[in-house]
């Protein structure tokens, strides 16, 4: 089945990395991507993975794919008051359908 | 960067009536078109993936009479939410998939019945 898990909610202090945690079931996938969403917008892409790929990295953010253990993780260094939002993982299958995580909740707190 | 719009981007309208949400890819053109829903506090839900030139195919549970989508042309496609109801306030998203298979998002639709 088609499933992508992630933790509701993550609170970190101004300056410390955050680490969002996403699982996913479906091996069959081909990219995983990250997305944000502020409060009354819709999602923005912050990065993508290809399936085959083990890390991603572009300026603060990265990402690590454990492919055995279908995990994903979003690193973000040096966190910001900016950064705080909800953020999706997405897997993306064979046929362009998008399955979507539940959403983390982050909030940076000075 | 690609981009996709939403019109509109907040309608307010009264139980019974009939909304049209449309979406448009501004500077490429996609064959697909996906819509989701999103409701307050939860993921994204894929409703249909919208295709040029032929009929939407629909999620299981979705009803396909309810939420009309047409895909007249590479660069729009509409959704029309028919005999509109409380229960189907909620914002709508749709994306567009570029000749890279990468998805662009519009930035929704806030849909609130009264």
């Amino acid at each position: 089945g088609e499933d992508v898990e992630q933790s509701l909610f993550l609170s970190v202090r101004e300056g410390d990395s955050s680490v969002i945690n996403c699982t996913y079931t479906d091996s069959s996938s081909t990219y995983l991507y990250w997305y944000k969403q502020e409060p009354g917008a819709g999602l923005q892409l912050l990065t993508y993975i290809f399936s085959n790929m083990d890390m991603k990295q572009d300026q603060r953010l990265t990402v690590l794919l454990n492919k055995k253990d279908k995990h994903l993780s979003l690193r973000i260094a040096d966190t910001q008051t900016g950064d705080s939002a909800i953020y999706f993982c997405a897997e993306s299958m064979i046929s362009d359908k998008l399955i979507f995580g539940t959403g983390t909740r982050l909030q940076v707190f000075p | 960067g690609a981009v996709v719009s939403q019109h509109p981007s907040w309608v307010i309208c009264k139980s019974g009536t009939s909304v049209k949400i449309e979406c448009r890819s501004l500077d490429f053109q996609a064959t697909t078109m996906f819509w989701y829903r999103q409701f307050p506090k939860q993921s994204l839900m894929l409703m249909a993936t919208s295709n040029e030139g032929s009929k939407a195919t629909y999620e299981q549970g979705v009803e396909k009479d309810k939420f009309l989508i047409n895909h007249a042309s590479l660069t729009l496609s509409t959704l029309t939410v028919t005999s509109a109801h409380p229960e189907d306030s909620s914002f709508y998203i749709c994306s567009a998939g570029d000749s890279n298979n990468e998805q662009f998002f519009g930035p929704g639709t806030r849909l609130t019945v009264l």
